[in-house]
């Protein structure tokens, strides 16, 4: 089963306009965290946004914000404003659990192609 | 800023090579990692390293082997090359640091490796 589902394989978007892209997660580990990341077509992963799971309010950076439904189990990116260089790859990841030497692992989630038009 | 650096951007192997993919990372992260990415499938873990040589097997580790012999270097190797391991290689690295707190990966360029 996977621990990350993005259900949303493409996403458009008018410029200027707000996006919503869906993210769910399945884990039984209390203590998780719940990533953002941007993949334009140059290949990088470029990190957006972190909430934890003990964290009370919905992280925010700049346009992007992150809709924590914990009881859902979801962690939705909102973009407000979409530009047109925000059209790219995004994938959310999570980290849960504790594995050798202290570290964890993000697993990520397929992603979603988001193509915003002028 | 750190800087994690893949040796190749682009591959062309021939089936049957030995491939070495080499990440280099200059923020002396103890964790690294190698993922692979196919259209549709998303990040998939092959190996990581929690330090210098010591390493675990992420989801899909058959085919591919990893070194850490020094901990701002983990490189991946393809024993013998087949064509359905044409695909693009992340690598990544971590501090290992809280694990309440955020402590984002970061990523390489990518190689694009293809088996012909």
């Amino acid at each position: 089963a996977q621990k990350i589902t993005q259900t949303q394989p493409g996403m458009f978007v008018q410029e200027k306009e707000a996006v919503t892209l869906d993210c769910t997660y399945d884990t039984s580990d209390p203590s998780y965290g719940l990533f953002w990341y941007k993949q334009p077509s140059s290949g990088e992963m470029i990190f957006l946004i972190y909430q934890g799971s003990y964290d009370q309010q919905n992280a925010t950076e700049g346009r992007y914000s992150l809709n924590f439904q914990k009881a859902r189990k979801s962690a939705n990116l909102v973009i407000s404003a979409s530009q047109l260089g925000d059209s790219a790859m995004y994938f959310c990841a999570m980290r849960e659990g504790i594995r050798a030497g202290g570290s964890y692992i993000p697993t990520f989630g397929r992603g979603t192609s988001l193509i915003v038009h002028p | 800023d750190v800087k994690v650096t893949q040796s190749s951007r682009y591959l062309v192997k021939r089936t049957g090579e030995k491939v070495f993919l080499e990440c280099v990372q200059d923020m002396d992260h103890e964790n690294m990692f190698w993922y692979r990415q196919d259209p549709g499938l998303g990040l998939r873990l092959i190996y990581f390293s929690y330090d210098v040589k010591m390493k675990e097997k992420g989801d899909i580790p058959e085919g591919y082997s990893v070194s850490r012999e020094k901990k701002e270097r983990f490189s991946l190797i393809l024993e013998s090359a087949s064509t359905n391991q044409t695909s693009m290689y992340l690598c990544a690295s971590r501090v290992t640091g809280d694990p309440r707190m955020n402590t984002e990966a970061f990523f390489g360029q990518g190689t694009r490796l293809t088996v012909v």
